[in-house]
C-alpha cells in the first residue's frame, strides 16, 4: 500500500478552538481521500471525503482541504465540541485501495 | 447502523485454540475486508475478497485464514496463534473492490476484540 503519515499523533483543544489534522501521502496517482472518525470502543465512521479534482469541501463544522501538488490534505474541525474527542484516520486511495494513516487521539477540553 | 455486523464482539483465546470471527453485510456490497487495528499503528489490510473471489493477501501468517462463502459473509478462521496477534479485528465492506473505481467508500463493522493469551 501507499505511504500515509498523519500528524500530529495526539492533539489537546479547548472546546470552542479549532483542530487541524494533516496527512501527507507519496503516489501522485491517488485520487480519493476520506476521513473516518473512531470513538472510543466503536467503529471507524467515515465523516468527509473528497476526490482528486475538488480542493476543498465543507460539512458543517468540519471541513477538509486538498493540496495535490504538495500532495497533503487535511481536517479542519471549528468550533470543537466535546463530542468531537475521538481518534481520526486519514486515508488515502491509490487504484481504490485504501491505505491509512496511523491515527490523530482528539482531546477536546471542556 | 447495522450495516456491517461482527461476531463475536469480545473473544479470549489459548494460543492452542482454534476459533473463527464472523462478519455479516447487510449492504448489497460486493467486496468485504478483513483488517487489524493494533494500538498505535495504522489499520492494516489483511484481506480482500471480491464477489466471494480473494483479490489481496497483504503477507498475513497462515494461522489466519479467511473464508468468503457468498457475498454478505466473511471469516476469520483462527488458530495456533501468538500473543502478539491481539487486536481488534474489523471487518470492512464496499460496493466494488479496490482497483474498480476511484471513490470506493468503505463501511466498518463494530470489530472484534481478540486477546490471545
Amino acid at each position: 500500500g501507499e505511504n500515509v503519515e498523519q500528524h500530529p499523533s495526539t492533539l489537546s483543544v479547548q472546546e470552542g478552538d479549532s483542530a487541524v489534522i494533516k496527512c501527507t501521502y507519496s503516489d501522485s496517482a491517488s485520487n480519493y481521500f476520506p476521513w473516518y472518525k473512531q470513538e472510543l470502543g466503536k467503529r471507524p465512521q467515515l465523516i468527509i471525503d473528497i476526490r482528486s479534482n475538488v480542493g476543498e469541501k465543507k460539512d458543517q463544522r468540519i471541513a477538509v482541504t486538498l493540496n495535490k501538488t504538495a500532495k497533503h490534505f487535511s481536517l479542519h474541525i471549528t468550533e470543537t465540541q466535546p463530542e468531537d474527542s475521538a481518534v481520526y484516520f486519514c486515508a488515502v486511495a491509490s487504484l481504490g485501495e485504501l491505505s491509512f494513516g496511523a491515527g490523530t487521539t482528539v482531546t477536546v477540553r471542556a | 447502523e447495522t450495516g456491517v455486523t461482527q461476531t463475536p464482539r469480545h473473544l479470549v483465546m489459548g494460543m492452542t485454540n482454534k476459533k473463527s470471527l464472523k462478519c455479516e453485510q447487510h449492504l448489497g456490497h460486493n467486496a468485504m475486508y478483513w483488517y487489524k487495528q493494533s494500538a498505535k499503528k495504522p489499520l492494516e489490510l489483511m484481506f480482500v475478497y471480491s464477489l466471494e473471489e480473494r483479490v489481496e493477501n497483504n503477507s498475513v501468517p497462515s494461522r489466519f485464514s479467511p473464508e468468503c462463502p457468498n457475498s454478505s459473509h466473511l471469516f476469520l478462521h483462527l488458530h495456533t496463534l501468538q500473543p502478539e496477534d491481539s487486536a481488534l479485528y474489523l471487518c470492512a465492506s464496499s460496493q466494488v473492490a479496490p482497483g474498480a473505481v476511484s471513490g470506493n467508500t468503505i463501511y466498518f463493522g463494530e470489530g472484534s476484540w481478540l486477546t490471545v493469551v
